[in-house]
């Protein structure tokens, strides 16, 4: 049974990198396509990034800036870096796994397994 | 970006009712759309994909419907584990997530 673990600092200065990691277990990194979602203290999800099992990334573009997501196929882990962050980054960050169904063309990506979360904090 | 709509913003409800949540997106998205619940401290949990396929595990009090752009989520009686908040979620461009919908309890 695959299984995530979000792992990082729980706090971060302004204006700094904040670098999260998400280590898959129960299943190869290679096999799927991966996301990281976020949730604000109080609010709603926000979708931040995917990555392919080709290694093609699509981001939110509301952060496309400053948000870059990668993985590691040797430590079948999965990473997040947010550059130049605010308070407004601070959240609860998750990492989780596209699942997928249908056949050739249609493929219904759906957000399957999930992470317990990271929560992370910018201040000063 | 296509938006996602969710209504209401909370659902005052007891155990035993049946529960409608509407979703509606920006545009067409065919059926790639996706129902999750998340209960307070912990990570959401898939219920519905491709608008109306119920994932394993989940009791089949659970249904979803709909295509184009507008969907709903319907709990046929309402137990004292889904007082929850419920969040759609397109994946027809990109990824999106409606507001959500807090059911809680009358």
């Amino acid at each position: 049974q695959v299984q995530l673990q979000e792992s990082g600092p729980g706090l971060v200065k302004p204006a700094e990198t904040l670098s999260l990691t998400c280590t898959v277990s129960g299943d190869s990194i290679r096999s799927y396509y991966w996301s990281w979602i976020r949730q604000p203290p109080g609010r709603g999800l926000q979708w931040l990034a995917y990555i392919s099992n080709s290694g093609n990334t699509n981001y939110n573009p509301s952060l496309k800036s400053r948000v870059t997501i990668s993985v590691d196929t040797s430590k079948n882990q999965l990473s997040l870096k947010v550059n130049s962050v605010t308070a407004a980054d601070t959240a609860v960050y998750y990492c989780a796994r596209l699942g997928v169904a249908g056949s050739g063309p249609y493929y219904y990506y759906h957000l399957d397994v999930w992470g317990q979360g990271t929560a992370v904090t910018v201040s000063s | 970006d296509i938006q996602m709509t969710q209504s209401p913003s909370s659902l005052p409800a007891s155990v035993g009712d049946r529960v409608t949540i509407t979703c509606r997106a920006s545009q067409n998205i065919n059926i790639y759309l996706n129902w999750y619940q998340q209960k307070p401290g912990t990570a959401p949990k898939l219920l519905i994909y491709a608008a109306s396929s119920l994932q394993g595990g989940v009791p089949s009090r659970f249904s979803g419907s709909g295509s184009g752009t507008d969907f709903t989520l319907t709990i046929s009686s309402l137990q004292p584990e889904d007082f929850a908040t419920y969040y759609c979620q397109q994946s027809y461009s990109a990824i999106t997530f409606g507001q959500g919908t807090r059911l809680e309890i009358k």
